[in-house]
Parts: structure tokens; C-alpha cells; sequence
């Protein structure tokens, strides 16, 4: 059975700072998402990694893959308030379109 | 022009009830997914359609029904509604991997 880790699930930092979200997992895929979800709302989507050594970038967050150590990063750079939510990483199975969530990473970016 | 919707967004009913969820994608995509998230966040799949076809069923009680009358559409009837079965349900769908989703619906039960 597929297992993704997040660490760490709790994480409160100062405006400015740097800082990364890991996401381990159990077995072999190549597709792994990353989900930001503010509170009471829904899931959405912000990359989209479908190979190793995959890096996207999109304002003060990168996210990156490396299928051979089967671990996923969400940098953030020099955050800001309005980073402030839950951050999900997700991977597909090797079967296709099942996707086992992490249990997610509550970030508080405090100013 | 929202691309996938879900109906209602809340959901309020006693233990025993039966009720559904509605779920809608105008993105034209294949694939249709259920999952529900707890009250720690935590996500789970329960059900995936492809072209009204049932392909994934996770380990849920058989009190949880989906139906996919057509690709756009996939509903979620819940009989004899117990306390556990409160939680966010999400629909979601797809067409080759990136997954889009739902607003959400929160059911509670009492």
C-alpha cells in the first residue's frame, strides 16, 4: 500500500524566511502533485511534477522531484502572509488516476 | 463557468437519513473521482468513474452509492447515515493527470 509522509505538518514562520516542505513515499510513481487548500475551501491545484528531476516554479514557491529517492520538496521563498494555508502533496500510482494524499502541511506565515 | 461544481454545499441531516451529493465538470474530461476528507484533513479516494464506468472502489461502506449517469456528472447517495460519516466530500475530475476539484460539500450528521 502507497504511504506519502509530509513533514513537517505543522510549520509557523516569519514573514521573510525561507523554508521546505518534504514528501516522502513508499513506492515507485512518477507523478506527484502539490495542493494548496485555505481553510473551508476547496483543493487547488499548484504543480503538476511528471518526471524525475522535475522543477517548477511559481512565485515564492518551487517544487521539485526526485523519483529516485522518492521525495518531493515545496520550497518557499522569503514568505509572506498570504502563503498562510494547507499545503497537500499527492502521487499517482503507478495503476494511474488514484491519488494517495500526504497528510498535509499547515503553514502559518506570521508577519 | 465554474468547472466542477458540487450540490449542496451544505448538508445538515440526523443519523439514519438517507441523502445525496451532486457533482458536475464542464471541462469535458473522462475521469470522475470522490473523496472525503476528515475532520484532521485528511484525504481519502473513494470512488472513480471513467466514462460512466466505475474503475476505482476503495474500501467504503456499501451505504455509499455513486451513480455517473453521463461523463459530466457523478453523484454520491449515502443510505442510513451514521455520526462517522460527517466530513468534507470533494469530487474532482481529470483527464489525464492533473485532477481539478470541487468546492466541496460538508455533511454533518446528528
Amino acid at each position: 500500500e502507497l504511504k506519502v509522509e509530509q513533514n513537517p505538518l505543522f510549520l509557523s514562520m516569519q514573514e521573510g524566511k525561507n523554508y521546505t516542505i518534504y514528501c516522502n513515499y513508499s513506492t515507485t510513481s512518477d507523478r506527484l502533485y502539490w495542493y494548496r487548500q485555505d481553510p473551508g475551501k476547496s483543493l487547488e491545484s499548484l504543480f503538476v511534477l511528471l518526471s524525475n528531476g522535475a522543477v517548477k516554479q511559481e512565485g515564492r514557491l518551487m517544487a521539485s522531484l526526485d523519483t529516485k529517492a522518492r521525495l518531493s520538496t515545496l520550497h518557499i521563498t522569503a514568505a509572506v502572509h498570504d502563503l498562510s494555508a494547507t499545503y497537500f502533496c499527492a502521487v499517482d500510482e503507478a495503476s494511474g488516476s488514484r491519488l494517495t494524499f500526504g497528510e498535509g502541511t499547515q503553514l502559518t506565515v506570521n508577519p | 463557468d465554474t468547472a466542477v461544481s458540487q450540490t449542496p454545499k451544505y448538508l445538515v441531516t440526523q443519523m439514519g437519513n438517507d441523502k445525496s451529493i451532486k457533482c458536475e465538470q464542464n471541462l469535458g474530461h473522462d475521469t470522475m473521482y470522490w473523496y472525503k476528507q476528515d475532520s484532521k484533513k485528511f484525504l481519502k479516494i473513494m470512488f472513480s468513474y471513467n466514462n460512466k464506468e466505475l474503475i476505482i472502489n476503495e474500501t467504503v461502506p456499501n451505504r455509499f452509492s455513486p451513480k455517473s449517469p453521463d461523463k459530466a456528472h457523478l453523484n454520491l447517495h449515502i443510505n442510513s447515515l451514521e455520526l462517522g460519516d460527517s466530513a468534507v466530500y470533494f469530487c474532482a475530475s481529470s483527464q489525464r493527470y492533473e485532477q481539478f476539484f470541487g468546492p466541496g460539500t460538508r455533511l454533518t450528521v446528528l
